[in-house]
This record gives C-alpha cells, sequence and structure tokens, in this order.
C-alpha cells in the first residue's frame, strides 16, 4: 500500500526546535515531489514546504521563511522538515503530502504528527 | 495568490445537490485543486487540474471554472460526503489553500 508515515511531533518550548521526519513506502519516492502542510486544531489547512524530487527546488510560505528547512534523503525513502525558532502560533498537526509536478494535486497525505509550542 | 471560498459553512439534505465556489485573487489558470477532509484524518484529493477526477472518487463529484472562478459541485450528496472542502492553487510555486467550506448536515 502506498503509504507516508509522519514522526518527529512533540511538545517544545518556545524558541527551540523539532525535527519533523515522513518515510515513504510503496511507491518510487525519488519521482515524487513533497509538501509539509499544517493545520491548527479547528482551523484550516496552510501549505508549508515544498521540495522537488532532486531537491533542487525548494519553496516555503512567508510565515516559516528562515526558521524551517525542508530537506529529502531519496535513498531513505524520507522528507524532513527541520523547524527553529518555534513559535507558540506554529502549533499544529503537519502532514507530509506526495505531489505530482506540483499542478496536478496532492495525492498521498499521511496521518499527521501533532507539534505543540507551550511553555 | 489568495484563495476565497464561499460558503465557509452549509446545511443541506441527501440527495441535495451542493455547490462550493472558490475565488483566486489572480488568475491561476486551471491549476486548481479540491480536497476532502473529515474529522481528524487527512485530507484527500477528489479533483486536480479544474475538472479531472481523481482516481476512486465517485462521479458525483464534478470541478469547473478557469481565470479567477472555480466550483466543487456534488450532483446528489450523500451521507459520506458530509466533511470539509478545501480548494488550492498550483499556479505559483507558493501554494494555498482556500478557507474551507464545512458541509453539514441539514
Amino acid at each position: 500500500e502506498v503509504q507516508l508515515v509522519e514522526s518527529g511531533g512533540g511538545l517544545v518550548q518556545p524558541g527551540g526546535s523539532l525535527r519533523l521526519s515522513c518515510a515513504a513506502s510503496e511507491f518510487i519516492f525519488s519521482n515524487y515531489e513533497m509538501n509539509w502542510v499544517r493545520q491548527v486544531p479547528g482551523k484550516g489547512l496552510e501549505w508549508v514546504a515544498y521540495i522537488s524530487s532532486s531537491g533542487s527546488a525548494i519553496y516555503y510560505a512567508d510565515s516559516v521563511k528562515g526558521r524551517f528547512t525542508i530537506s529529502r534523503d531519496n535513498a531513505k525513502k524520507s522528507v524532513y522538515l527541520q523547524m527553529n525558532s518555534l513559535r507558540v502560533e506554529d502549533t499544529a498537526v503537519f502532514y507530509c503530502a506526495r505531489d505530482r509536478n506540483m499542478i496536478l494535486g496532492m495525492d498521498v497525505w499521511g496521518q499527521g504528527t501533532t507539534v505543540t509550542v507551550s511553555s | 495568490i489568495q484563495m476565497t471560498q464561499s460558503p465557509s459553512s452549509l446545511s443541506a439534505s441527501v440527495g441535495d445537490r451542493v455547490t462550493i465556489t472558490c475565488r483566486a485573487s489572480q488568475s491561476i489558470s486551471g491549476h486548481l485543486n479540491w480536497y476532502q477532509q473529515k474529522p481528524g484524518k487527512a485530507p484527500k484529493l477528489l479533483v486536480y487540474a479544474t475538472s479531472s477526477l481523481q482516481s476512486g472518487v465517485p462521479s458525483r463529484f464534478s470541478g469547473s471554472g478557469s481565470g479567477t472562478d472555480f466550483t466543487l459541485t456534488i450532483s446528489s450528496l450523500q451521507p459520506e460526503d458530509f466533511a470539509t472542502y478545501y480548494c488550492q492553487q498550483s499556479y505559483s510555486s507558493i501554494l494555498t489553500f482556500g478557507g474551507g467550506t464545512k458541509v453539514e448536515i441539514k
């Protein structure tokens, strides 16, 4: 079964760091672009970051630019989100999602991992 | 690019025809996708590139539009369709979602 599984969420203090991971299975990971999307509980979806299949193209939402870094390891079939200088407003469920040429929609999503930023 | 959905919520009955609108702040050609999300679950891709139905999605769902104005239509609402729906533009490299439309049972 085609699957994405996120991990690495948890409770962190404001100003702290966290690294999220997303492991892919049952598809050729190196052929696909990947995104991170977050959702504050009870609110809408917010796109966070994108990485191309080779890692050569990376884009961020303005709200996280300079604080978050997306990366991937195609040999490990994984994509990562390094989150630094975390703020209370970064509290959310973070999803990784597979993309198709960036224009055909995000067709596979993980189950999400929860990040809570609180003192 | 800002994406504005309307309405933000609606109440409908099983069998009703439901239409959700999404407006972009500038032309996005046909680069518009629709997702369905149920409580506690990840979003699910329904329609991509304005009108192409994702594999496995029932044919009662359809999408249309161009430029800045887009529509998701459910021809005959089923019990499993009560959920929140989001549009998303993929014209810009900075992706954006609409605010969502919650479809509730009347």
